[in-house]
């Protein structure tokens, strides 16, 4: 079973514009991971929030989690073409959805 | 500090025939972790090793794939007899602990023909 979905599946935007992805998830979970995979490369992470944590930031990144909603938001400020990529979120069993793919236009 | 590494990065088989991917985590990460990537969808978990014991292979296709993990360092995975369907990249990672963050490797592209 997968526990991860995010939505959009796909979002277009111009440099400079921010980007907000959506996960949603079925079961109660320890900690979210966000990920990111870039054309024809591995997944680097980018950010874990934990289930008692409601807000993260790394960088131009901000990672919301709502526990109540089964469902958590990343957001991408300022967004470079080098962020075109597809963005994934992993529950703590290690179930991926099928990924949101990101295209920022420069 | 070396990534994870994965060989080979490519292989090309024809259905039926066997094939076995090969994984070395980063040193110290006691978590391993094989995925399944086909084209335009999320990496699906195969298995997880905890050192040497199996974690979680709820999704592992039992029948043709196999997993190991000998002292709890490296670890192979393979495919025998292999299908049409199989044609994916596969993907190791590993973490220092089971709710880590995990480090991928860059995968292997198998082609079944």
């Amino acid at each position: 079973s997968q526990q991860g979905e995010e939505d959009p599946q796909a979002l277009s935007i111009q440099e400079g514009e921010n980007a907000t992805m959506n996960c949603s998830y079925k079961t109660s979970i320890n900690n979210l991971q966000w990920y990111r995979q870039n054309s024809g490369r591995g997944l680097v992470h980018l950010i874990l929030i934990r289930s008692n944590e409601r807000e993260k930031h790394s960088g131009r990144l901000r990672v919301t989690l709502d526990t109540s909603k089964k469902s958590s938001s990343l957001l991408i400020t300022a967004s470079r073409a080098a962020d075109t990529a597809s963005y994934f979120c992993a529950t703590n069993d290690m179930r991926f959805g099928a990924g949101t793919r990101l295209t920022v236009k420069p | 500090e070396a990534g994870v590494a994965q060989s080979p990065r490519y292989k090309i088989i024809e259905k039926r025939q066997s094939v076995a991917f090969w994984c070395n985590p980063i040193s110290g990460h006691a978590t391993l972790y094989w995925y399944q990537q086909i084209l335009g969808q999320g990496p699906k978990l195969l298995i997880q090793f905890q050192n040497n014991g199996v974690v979680d292979d709820s999704q592992l296709p039992k029948d043709r794939f196999s997993a190991e993990r000998l002292k709890g360092v490296d670890s192979t995975l393979k495919i025998q007899p292999a299908k049409l369907e199989d044609s994916a990249v596969y993907l190791c990672a590993s973490s220092l602990t089971a709710l880590g963050e995990q480090f991928f490797g860059p995968g292997t592209r198998l082609t079944v023909l």
